[in-house]
């Protein structure tokens, strides 16, 4: 399967612990996009990467987020000390191109972060 | 004013009807434009692009783009019930570095 791999699929953390979800985009895609959807809600663009780059994090929150993607080995999406708020599924999509434009994303199966 | 607006529905078709989604983007400048299905659950799956004027067909699907109106629009011909789900509009705008979802539209196909 040539898809965009994330894992895990479902994750539970308690109230200050810390959470780290992987995505491996598509092969022959170097550009990874983070998502997060709340219940009953749309897709709410996080943060854009290329390898070693950010490209765009304007829908990072400004606190206990981070995002990376290295030269090797999956992007990863962190969340420091997570708070019930957090509770969301969060999908990583990637890209062909630079912009994306002319190039749909292709979107991964979602990690499900429960915070108890 | 949100960038992507759709309506949330439910819309509610009958079996065998068509189904019409519509939706506006706030960006003048945007290039493409996008419609993914989700179904309760699972992750977006893309099912329609278009990035001209006009209309696009594909299969029972048809998207419709009028830039100068800002609007786009998805029709589901012959609705199944398996064509219930959430569908999501989504734009890339002018920057053209990232898709802006609408909230989606929760359609429902009663046999």
């Amino acid at each position: 399967n040539a898809g965009v791999m994330q894992n895990p699929r479902h994750l539970v953390r308690r109230r200050g612990q810390e959470a780290r979800l992987r995505c491996s985009p598509m092969k022959g895609h170097s550009h990874v996009y983070w998502y997060r959807q709340l219940p009953e809600e749309g897709l709410k663009f996080m943060v854009y990467l290329q390898k070693e780059n950010i490209i765009d994090e304007s829908g990072m929150p400004k606190e206990r987020f981070s995002a990376e993607f290295p030269k090797e080995g999956p992007s990863i999406l962190r969340i420091q000390q997570v708070v019930r708020g957090d509770s969301a599924a969060y999908f990583c999509a990637s890209s062909p191109l630079r912009d994306g434009v002319n190039s749909p994303l292709h979107f991964g199966n979602g990690t499900r972060l429960t915070v108890t | 004013q949100k960038e992507v607006e759709q309506n949330s529905g439910p819309l509610s078709v009958p079996e065998g009807a068509i189904a019409s989604l519509n939706c506006t983007y706030s960006d003048r400048g945007s290039q493409s434009f996008f419609w993914y299905r989700q179904y309760s659950g699972k992750s977006p799956e893309l099912i329609m692009f278009i990035y001209s004027n006009g209309d696009k067909e594909d299969g029972r699907f048809t998207a419709q783009l009028n830039k100068a109106s800002q609007y786009v629009s998805l029709l589901i011909r012959d609705s199944q019930p398996s064509d219930s789900a959430t569908y999501l509009c989504a734009v890339n705008g002018a920057a053209g570095n990232k898709l802006t979802f609408g909230g989606g539209t929760r359609v429902l196909v009663k046999p």
